[in-house]
C-alpha cells in the first residue's frame, strides 16, 4: 500500500534532548513537509523540501533541523534549543503535478 | 488579522442533518481550496479540493467557493455520526516560488445519532 508513515506515534523528551521524528513515504512524491499542530491553532510549517538534498524553512523552524538524503525520507530533529515541544507533529508529502497535500498518521511529543 | 479564519465550534447536529462548515479568507492570491478531515490523533484526511469558484460534489461532500466574496464552504449531507471529526480548510497560493498552503484552525464537529 502506497502512504506515508511516520514513527514513533508517542515521543517522550528529556530537558535538553535532541529528538529525531521519522518520516517515510513510498508515493514517489517529491515535496515533503513537516507541520506542527497546537490545540487552537492551525497547522504550522515547519520546514518543507521539493527536491532531494534541498529544503527550506518554513514559518516557525527555529529550534529544528531536517535533512532530505533520499527522495523517500524526510527526518525532522527538535534541538534543545526549541523550548515549547510539547505538540503533534506532521509529515506530509506532494507530488509535482498535484496541489494537494497528503498527511501521516502523525507523532505526538511530550517532555518530560 | 489571519490570513483564514475558521469558526472552532463545536457545532453538534443530529444524524441526518445537514452541516454546514464555512471558512473565509483575506487574501484574494489564494487558488486552490481544500478540505481535510481529522479525526482525533490522526493525521488529516483530504476530503475535497477544488480550484475554482461554484461548487464541487462528492457523495454526501459539496464543496462550495466563493471567490468574490472570499469565503468556502463545505456541505455534509445526511450526515453520520462517522462523520464526527475536525473539519480543517486550507488553501494555497503562490509565494517564493511554492505553493504556500495556509489552513485553518479547523471546525469540530459531532452528529448525534
Amino acid at each position: 500500500d502506497g502512504g506515508i508513515t511516520q514513527s514513533p506515534k508517542y515521543l517522550f523528551r528529556k530537558e535538553g534532548q535532541n529528538v529525531t521524528l521519522s518520516c517515510e513515504q513510498n508515493l514517489n512524491h517529491d515535496a515533503m513537509y513537516w507541520y506542527r499542530q497546537d490545540p487552537g491553532q492551525g497547522l504550522r510549517l515547519i520546514y518543507y523540501s521539493q527536491i532531494v538534498n534541498d529544503f527550506q524553512k518554513g514559518d516557525i523552524a527555529e529550534g529544528y533541523s531536517v535533512s532530505r538524503e533520499k527522495k523517500e525520507s524526510f527526518p525532522l530533529t527538535v534541538t534543545s534549543a526549541q523550548k515549547n515541544p510539547t505538540a503533534f507533529y506532521l509529515c506530509a508529502s506532494r507530488a509535482d503535478s498535484q496541489e494537494t497535500q497528503y498527511f501521516g498518521p502523525g507523532t505526538r511529543l511530550l517532555v518530560l | 488579522q489571519k490570513e483564514v479564519e475558521q469558526d472552532p465550534g463545536p457545532l453538534s447536529v443530529p444524524e441526518g442533518a445537514i452541516v454546514s462548515l464555512n471558512c473565509t479568507y483575506s487574501n484574494s492570491a489564494f487558488q486552490y481550496f481544500m478540505w481535510y478531515r481529522q479525526y482525533s490523533r490522526k493525521g488529516p484526511e483530504l476530503l475535497m479540493y477544488t480550484y475554482s469558484s461554484g461548487n464541487k460534489e462528492d457523495g454526501r461532500f459539496t464543496a462550495q467557493v466563493d471567490k468574490s466574496s472570499k469565503y468556502i464552504s463545505l456541505f455534509i449531507r445526511d450526515s453520520q455520526p462517522s462523520d464526527s471529526a475536525t473539519y480543517l480548510c486550507a488553501m494555497s497560493r503562490p509565494s517564493g516560488g511554492y505553493q504556500k498552503v495556509t489552513f485553518g484552525t479547523g471546525t469540530k464537529l459531532q452528529v448525534i445519532p
